[in-house]
């Protein structure tokens, strides 16, 4: 079953945060998170596995509640070079195959 | 990080045509994943593919229209048949990035994309 992601899109000026959600009606043992830039392969950002976890790197972490089965992109001062679709990926169990939401589009204008 | 070539990038095809995609790995991995990209849309997954066996297909998918060959461990290829253009869309060849010895558990690692449009 495939997780909804919200926004759709969003349009954000350099600098502006900006916070991506994925959300599954099943239990989940991992979220993936992918950015695919126009006309690109999808790009892997991180992977955040059940136990609540939380992960990061240079000003893009995301979060994981496996309680409410739901993890969350945030994306601080964002830069020209975030634009892209954000497609969150979930697993249900280990090795389980990983089934991606719709994405989500971001623009970083100038 | 793994090398993922993919072949052709675009063409253009007629209707009721076949057409083989092919998928080159610079390293050996047991299993590879190919993905639909509808315009617009998501990943979708519609095979997997382990060397020596026949590939797994997910619902939706069946081995007719999708057949794929895997004759070693670093090269797999995935032929569209019988064409209409509800198959213009990117196919995509994967692999885990574990199994190549430099991604993190869980990670993909996806070839550019071939883009497909059928007239």
């Amino acid at each position: 079953q495939q997780p909804v992601q919200s926004p759709q899109a969003v349009i954000l000026r350099e600098g502006e945060d900006a916070v991506i959600n994925c959300s599954s009606s099943k239990a989940l043992y991992s979220v993936h998170w992918y950015r695919q830039k126009h006309g690109e392969a999808p790009v892997f950002l991180m992977i955040l596995l059940k136990g609540g976890e939380q992960k990061g790197h240079d000003k893009i972490s995301a979060s994981f509640n496996e309680k409410k089965q739901q993890s969350s992109l945030y994306l601080t001062a964002s830069q020209l070079s975030y634009s892209g679709t954000y497609f969150c990926g979930t697993e249900k169990r280990v090795g389980d195959k990983v089934i991606f939401g719709p994405g989500t589009s971001l623009s970083v204008i100038p | 990080s793994a090398v993922i070539s993919q072949k052709p990038s675009r063409d253009i095809c007629q209707r009721g045509t076949s057409l083989t995609i092919q998928c080159q790995v610079d390293s050996q991995v047991t299993m590879m994943f190919w993905y639909r990209q509808q315009p617009g849309q998501s990943l979708t997954l519609i095979a997997t593919a382990n060397q020596g066996s026949e590939a797994t297909y997910e619902s939706g998918f069946v081995i007719d229209k999708f057949p794929i060959s895997r004759p070693n461990l670093t090269f797999s290829t995935l032929t569209v048949s019988n064409m209409s253009p509800e198959d213009s869309s990117i196919y995509l060849c994967s692999v885990e990035g574990e199994a190549l010895g430099g991604g993190s558990p869980g990670e993909l690692f996806f070839g550019e994309g071939s883009r497909l449009t059928v007239l």
